[in-house]
Order: structure tokens, then C-alpha cells, then sequence
């Protein structure tokens, strides 16, 4: 299976919201509700922010949210600060015991 | 708190063999909470998925890696462990360990990563 497909960069202003797609196929994405979102700032560790399409871990701000429609996945980044530059990271289950990661956007604010 | 710990060469000769460790503190490795993984992220790019196992050794590996991974939880020392044969240079990369809880498939805990490099 091929990796998930995200654009390469999306950039936007402070204040504005962003929306990150992540596209896979009727077996991954379209399928399971297994979609997770990870953020990864420079230098350092990638960091869960979404689980479950939907669901936020505790501490991660509400700003960021999650969605699903077919085959593509979203992440939405409202009231973009400085700090929310970086790379970001969709994964899904595959099934047949498969994890499927995104080739990653990288955000810059502007 | 839970914390993972990363640990092995940082670098390895083409067509060896990676080992690689993962230290589980602040919890036990058996308690049937997670699934261990291994996650690698080549420099500059994406991540990639190796492989989940767990405590019991069910293991789930990438299609891609398979024939080529192995990992093992170690009770006794509260650790688990990767092992990557016949490595070229496109298995140079970051590698992480990471939790993962069973059947939701989405990894919540990261350790700090270890670099191997391999090279000649």
C-alpha cells in the first residue's frame, strides 16, 4: 500500500485557519475511522494531536480539530499562531495489520 | 509518568544488522496496556512505520520491512527491541520507539529518537 497523500506545504497568516488534506484509498482512509494527526516541530519530537479522526488528547488545544469525508481526512488549524509552525503527519490504519503514515505538510506562518 | 528510551549503534556497516533498544520507565512493559512500535523517519522526510508488538509477542510488521524485521519484548529488563537485517544506506534515518494502545492504531507516547547512520 502506498503511503497517504498530503500536500507538501500550506501556509497562512496569524488569526487565519488552515486545513491540512490527507487522501488514501476506499482500503485505509475510507474504511476505517482510525485517522491520527501528529505535529512535529523543528527539532523535535512528533507529538499525537488527533486520534480517532476526531478526538483531541488532553492538553492539546482546542484550536486544532479533525474531520473525515470519503477517502480524504482533514486537519483544521484555527486562529493560527507563530508556534503552530512546523511539520504535520496523518497516519491510518490500513487494515491487514498495516499502519499508513502521510509524506507530511509543512505549515509556515507567515 | 511512562517514558521510552532509545538506545544502539549510531552507526551500522551496509548488509549488517541493526539493533536497536527501547527502555520502558515509570510502568511495566507486561501490564497489557500497548502495543510497543517502531517508528523511523529518514532525514528531511516522512515517517514510516516499522512494526508493533506485544508484551505476549504478537508482532505486526510493514509489508514493506517484513522479511527483514524482528522485534522482541523483554520482560526480565523491562525493555524491547528491533532488529533490521541486510541494511543499505536508505535505512539511515531517526528511529523512534512508541507506544501504541491496542486496536485504535494511533501512537500517544514517543521516546526522544536515536540517529543510525548507515555507512563504511
Amino acid at each position: 500500500q502506498s503511503a497517504l497523500t498530503q500536500p507538501a506545504s500550506v501556509s497562512g497568516s496569524p488569526g487565519q485557519s488552515i486545513t491540512i488534506s490527507c487522501t488514501g484509498t476506499s482500503s485505509d482512509v475510507g474504511t476505517h475511522d482510525l485517522v491520527s494527526w501528529y505535529q512535529q516541530l523543528p527539532g523535535n519530537v512528533p507529538k499525537l494531536i488527533i486520534y480517532e479522526v476526531t478526538k483531541r488528547p488532553s492538553g492539546v488545544s482546542i484550536r486544532f480539530s479533525g474531520s473525515k469525508s470519503g477517502r480524504t481526512a482533514s486537519l483544521t488549524i484555527s486562529g493560527l499562531q507563530a508556534e503552530d509552525e512546523g511539520d504535520y503527519f496523518c497516519a491510518s490504519y490500513g487494515g491487514s495489520s498495516n499502519l499508513l503514515f502521510g509524506g507530511g505538510t509543512k505549515l509556515t506562518v507567515l | 509518568q511512562l517514558q521510552l528510551q532509545e538506545s544502539g549503534p549510531g552507526l551500522v556497516k551496509p548488509s549488517e544488522t541493526l539493533s536497536l533498544m527501547c527502555t520502558v520507565s515509570g510502568g511495566s512493559i507486561n501490564n497489557g496496556r500497548y502495543y510497543w512500535v517502531w517508528i523511523r523517519q529518514s532525514p528531511g522526510k516522512g515517517l514510516e512505520w516499522i512494526g508493533s508488538i506485544y508484551y505476549r509477542g504478537t508482532a505486526y510488521y510493514n509489508p514493506s520491512l517484513k522479511s527483514r524485521v524482528t522485534m522482541s519484548v523483554h520482560t526480565s529488563s523491562n525493555q524491547f527491541s528491533l532488529k533490521l537485517t541486510s541494511v543499505t544506506a536508505s535505512d539511515s534515518a531517526m528511529y523512534y520507539c512508541a507506544t501504541a494502545v491496542p486496536t485504535l492504531w494511533y501512537f500517544d507516547l514517543w521516546g526522544r529518537g536515536t540517529l543510525v547512520n548507515v555507512s563504511s
